[in-house]
């Protein structure tokens, strides 16, 4: 059972655009939810991560915004530019401490940013 | 100074082989794991280690063994190779940080390709 759903599957944007992806959770028990950005041939790096007591998340161009009551989450990258061009996945989990936590990964979202 | 390393970065094998990848971490984490990342980039925890002792073991066929020396270092072994094996498998630790939440350090990954 998937227990975080991503879409797009794939994102086209034009340089400047914006992009949004947008991610749904079923488990009302996580309260972490990160994402990650990963190139070909890297592994995946984490972008920008939020909990759920605030509603949106921005760090430069990449904001999170967050509907507890709706369960979903969503990626906006502003401006965007070729650089950007990668696969992009949310994730969630419940936070535990010490032993560390089990991340559900989306099934991410490769998006390619055109000049 | 690489954070979390894998050795090796590509492996190509005969079905019915034994192979092991070697990961290791010099943050200083305490929990390390181990996903599987499939041709379709869909990123699945298969275990999590944390101080050496076996937290999460996803229903992964037992074919395959993680060992765990010490803090630092999470191998995987995995006998009897079988096709559907290949993939890329990513190395990861993370460090309790409170309400910052458990951010995941990926390894560059390992491509295993079973011929």
């Amino acid at each position: 059972q998937q227990q975080v759903k991503q879409s797009p599957q794939s994102l086209i944007v034009q340089k400047g655009g914006i992009s949004i992806i947008n991610c749904a959770y079923e488990n009302t028990a996580f309260d972490y939810f990160p994402w990650y950005q990963q190139f070909p041939g890297k592994g995946p790096a984490l972008l920008i991560a939020i909990r759920p007591d605030v509603s949106e998340k921005k760090e430069g161009r990449f904001t999170i915004s967050f509907n507890k009551s709706a369960k979903q989450f969503s990626l906006h990258i502003m401006d965007s530019q070729p650089g950007d061009s990668a696969t992009y996945f949310c994730a969630a989990s419940k936070v535990r401490t010490n032993t560390g936590n089990q991340f559900y990964f989306g099934t991410g979202t490769s998006l390619t940013v055109i000049p | 100074d690489t954070a979390v390393s894998q050795t090796p970065k590509y492996l190509v094998t005969q079905m019915g082989n034994d192979k092991s990848i070697k990961c290791e971490q010099n943050l200083g984490h305490d929990t390390m794991y181990w996903y599987k990342q499939d041709s379709k980039k869909f990123l699945k925890i298969m275990f999590s280690y944390n101080n050496k002792e076996l937290i999460i073991n996803e229903t992964v066929p037992n074919r395959f063994s993680p060992k765990s020396p010490d803090k630092a270092h999470l191998n995987l072994h995995i006998n009897s190779l079988e096709l559907g094996d290949s993939a890329v498998y990513f190395c990861a630790s993370s460090q309790f940080r409170g309400r910052g939440g458990n951010e995941q350090f990926f390894g560059p990954g390992t491509r295993l390709t079973v011929l």
